[in-house]
């Protein structure tokens, strides 16, 4: 059974940084590429950063480009998230997605998402 | 970057009968490279179709997709109660995804 667990959202400062984790499992991980989708409170989804297979493909949202990282460690079956200077408006659930074997770009399965929060 | 237009915004309609959703885009989708999504009240979204009209594993399919270039359908027949909640259309194209805005299917 395909499983995404994503920790690490708190409640952060405007300017803070921060690491989001989802930790992958029931799939080969290092096969897929792996992404992160948020939502603030009663809006819609937003993509936020995609990464392939090896990490040498990374793909963000112009919003958050040269503010948030995504990362993975393979031995690990683990993605993250790297986001520094935060502002009021990152303030969401971020999910952690799958991508689906077809081809494009298509997320068939995804965590329970963590909650941040960026307020002084 | 390719603007999804998602309409209507609420959809009102009654156990039994068929639910049309639109999702418009501003330029025409390559590869119809387009997936629709379910997302309940507290829940992460689950993907019903892609590719514009393949249903995803475990979906009923009373769920279908249809459209090209920039005009593109999900078809809900036979509203379950479960099924009025809020539906999600998405492209992928140059290295970035974009969504709509949503449609919420609600009971009248």
């Amino acid at each position: 059974e395909v499983q995404l667990v994503e920790s690490g959202g708190v409640l952060v400062q405007p300017g803070g940084s921060l690491r989001l984790s989802c930790a992958a499992s029931g799939f080969t991980f290092i096969s897929y590429w792996m992404n992160w989708v948020r939502q603030a409170p009663g809006k819609g989804l937003e993509w936020v950063a995609s990464i392939n297979q090896d990490g040498s493909e990374k793909y963000y949202v112009d919003s958050v480009e040269g503010r948030f990282t995504i990362s993975r460690d393979n031995a690990k079956n683990s993605l993250y998230l790297h986001m520094n200077s935060l502002r009021a408006e990152d303030t969401a659930v971020y999910y952690c997605a799958k991508d689906h074997v077809a081809a494009g770009m298509y997320f068939d399965y995804w965590g329970q998402g963590t909650l941040v929060t960026v307020s002084s | 970057e390719i603007v999804l237009t998602q309409s209507p915004g609420t959809l009102s309609l009654s156990p039994g009968e068929r639910a049309t959703l639109s999702c418009r885009a501003s330029q025409s989708v390559n590869n119809n490279y387009l997936a629709w999504y379910q997302q309940k009240p507290g829940q992460a979204p689950r993907l019903l179709i892609y590719g514009a009209s393949s249903r995803a594993t475990g979906i009923p399919d009373r769920f279908s997709g249809s459209g090209s270039g920039t005009d593109f359908t999900l078809t809900i027949n036979r509203l379950e109660p479960e099924d009025f909640v809020v539906y999600y259309c998405q492209h992928y194209g140059s290295s970035t995804v974009t969504f709509g805005g949503g449609t919420k299917v609600e009971i009248k």
